[in-house]
């Protein structure tokens, strides 16, 4: 498995500013993923960030509006930008491990009002 | 495109007995994995269970496990001897194993244990 770590664990952010989530791994991984679990529904992919790469985004997210950083293999960051309440959700990062397994971090929790 | 279903939005079942949640999945492929996560109410994501499409013997762990039938693109989660803290959302994904796929998760089943 793996030890991942999200920072914040939630916040609550007025429309139109911007919050960046921070997701750090214990050990170096190729592949991260971002997903983004409104409420209620199940996960859906934003992007997948490997290092030394620009992210790949899946269709309907684009990067100006979720911009990602994976500066090493430890390492990523989301940022959701001009944030609206159709944005409240939990946000979650994973790595993958052992083949294709993924584990993910505890989630950020984005309330915008 | 690959899909997965869960056909019970909500189940409940009593402590000490045993529940099966269902998935189907819907796919080309021949080779791919299958995985239960679970999601308390801290919402943290936890593996559960992983099947190989390739193998045939049903994949365990402690009071988990699964009845894989490929034939038939069902992968249905059973859960022994029910506990409080088994109360959670349970989520099937399905993942193809060909370069650059990714995960697809069902709706996800909201399953309350009772004592």
């Amino acid at each position: 498995s793996a030890v991942i770590s999200q920072k914040p664990s939630r916040d609550i952010c007025q429309r139109g500013t911007s919050l960046t989530i921070q997701c750090q791994v214990d050990s170096q991984v190729t592949m991260m993923f971002w997903y983004r679990q409104q409420p209620g529904q199940s996960l859906t992919l934003i992007a997948t960030a490997n290092q030394g790469s620009e992210a790949t985004y899946e269709s309907g997210f684009v990067i100006d509006k979720f911009p990602i950083s994976r500066p090493n293999l430890t390492f990523s960051t989301l940022t959701v930008s001009n944030m609206s309440p159709e944005d409240s959700s939990i946000y979650l990062c994973s790595v993958e491990r052992v083949g294709v397994t993924q584990y993910f971090g505890p989630g950020t929790r984005l309330t915008v009002l | 495109a690959q899909t997965v279903t869960q056909s019970q939005p909500e189940m409940s079942v009593q402590e000490a007995e045993t529940v099966t949640l269902s998935c189907t999945y819907d796919t080309s492929e021949n080779n791919y994995y299958l995985f239960w996560y679970k999601q308390p109410p801290s919402r943290q994501m936890i593996l559960v269970i992983r099947q190989e499409a390739y193998k045939q013997q049903n994949a365990t762990e402690n009071r988990f496990s699964v009845n894989f039938q490929k034939a038939a693109k069902s992968f249905s989660l059973k859960i022994s001897d029910s506990q409080l803290g088994d109360t959670a959302m349970y989520f099937c994904a399905f993942i193809a194993d060909n370069y650059g796929q990714n995960f697809v998760f069902g709706p996800g089943t909201r399953l309350s244990v009772l004592p």
